[in-house]
Formats: C-alpha cells, structure tokens, sequence
C-alpha cells in the first residue's frame, strides 16, 4: 500500500536560514508526487508538484523539491526563510489506481524564529 | 471566483446528533472530496465523487455518507455523531481533464467539528 512518512514533526528554524523538510514515500510505480502548505486555520494551498521531467521542481514562495527516485525521497527546501513560512507542510503522493486518492504524510510544524 | 467553500466554520454537536457539511465549488471541477485532519495524522480520504450521481469511499468512509446530485455541492453527512469524529474537515475539488493524476486539489477553509 502506498504511504508517506514525513519524519519530522516540528522544525524550527530562524529566519533567514535554510529549510529542508523531508518526505519519503512507498509506490510501486512513478508517484505523482505534491507539496501543500497549511497555515494556522486555512486550508491547504499547493506548493508544487512533480510527476514526470526535471527531477528540480519550482514552487511558489520560493520552494523548490527535489524528486529521487533511488531514495524513495521528494524533499522541500528553500534557501531562505522567511516568518511568513510558519506553517504546517505536507507532502502527498496519488494513490496507485482511481481517480488521484491522495495518500498524505502526517505534515511538519514549521516555526521560524525572528 | 470563490473556489471552494464551506460552511459552517464551527459547530459544536452532541453524541447522536445528525448534521450536515456543506460544500460548493463554482470552478466546474468534476471530481470533488472530504477530508478529515486530525493531529498527527496528515489527511485522510472519507468520501470522493468524480461527477454528480457517482461517489465512492475513501479510506475513512464509516459513520458518513456522501450525495451529489449537482456539479457544484458534496455535502457530508454524519447521521449519528460520535467523539470519535470530533477533527477538522476539509472539502477538496479538482478537474479531471487532462493529466488528471497530476492535476492540483483546491482545498476549501475547512469545519472545526466538536461532538461532545
């Protein structure tokens, strides 16, 4: 069965450091593969998204993903936090079969410290 | 536009009280879903339709059932509310042109939903 494990459940970082947030996921075949942002009481807005093409993927504010293959792993960085990247992140990935189920990690609590 | 809406924001119920989850999308999008988000569990798929008079179970789809008779609205119903399904909701729409697999999920505000 598909799953995604993102292993780290609150980051904290300070504002103007780098970010990497870590996901690995479990799929027989190649994921369609998604980064969604939550901030407190939102819903969830889609950062980006890689299914096929250039292993780098360029999101919105700045994010970007790296898809590989030969570690199960689709990671989100961004070069330089900002305090408006306080959220909570997660990673997706589409079910095997049916109309795109997505299978979602149990998210990562990011605060950023001034 | 307004994307994806819901309503209420907040409800409170008691054990075996019924209500119902209201959700619109105005974008046309064919396949529409219900979510539930609780703490450490990421989001888990209750119901999902691909078109007004097609639904389908998800992962979680027990103690709520799911109707759509227009393209527009996906309302959740919970027809005796437990605890157990005390979490925040969240609605989801998304096109099936194209590379649907690949295609983006709009996510509504979400309800916070206590059953006391």
């Amino acid at each position: 069965a598909q799953s995604v494990t993102q292993p780290d459940i609150h980051i904290t970082v300070s504002e103007g450091a780098s970010l990497e947030l870590r996901c690995n996921y479990s799929y027989g075949a190649t994921p369609y593969l998604f980064w969604y942002v939550q901030s407190p009481g939102q819903g969830l807005q889609l950062l980006l998204k890689y299914f096929s093409g250039d292993t780098l993927v360029q999101g919105i504010k700045g994010f970007e993903a790296e898809f590989k293959r030969s570690q199960s792993s689709f990671n989100l960085r961004k070069p330089s936090v900002h305090w408006s990247d306080a959220a909570e992140y997660f990673c997706a990935v589409t079910s095997e079969g049916g109309y795109n189920k997505l299978i979602f990690g149990a998210g990562t609590r990011l605060a950023v410290h001034p | 536009n307004a994307g994806v809406t819901q309503t209420p924001k907040f409800q409170v119920l008691k054990t075996g009280q019924s209500m119902t989850l209201q959700c619109a999308q105005d974008m046309n999008h064919e396949y529409m879903s219900w979510y539930r988000q609780d703490p450490g569990m990421g989001l888990r798929l209750i119901h999902y339709s691909v078109g007004a008079g097609i639904t389908d179970q998800g992962e979680v789809p027990n103690g709520y059932n799911v109707s759509r008779s227009t393209t527009e609205d996906f309302p959740l119903r919970l027809l005796s509310a437990a605890p157990s399904q005390t979490s925040v909701y969240f609605c989801a729409s998304k096109p099936l042109a194209g590379g649907y697999l690949g295609n983006e999920q709009f996510f509504g505000p979400g309800t916070r939903l206590t059953v006391l």
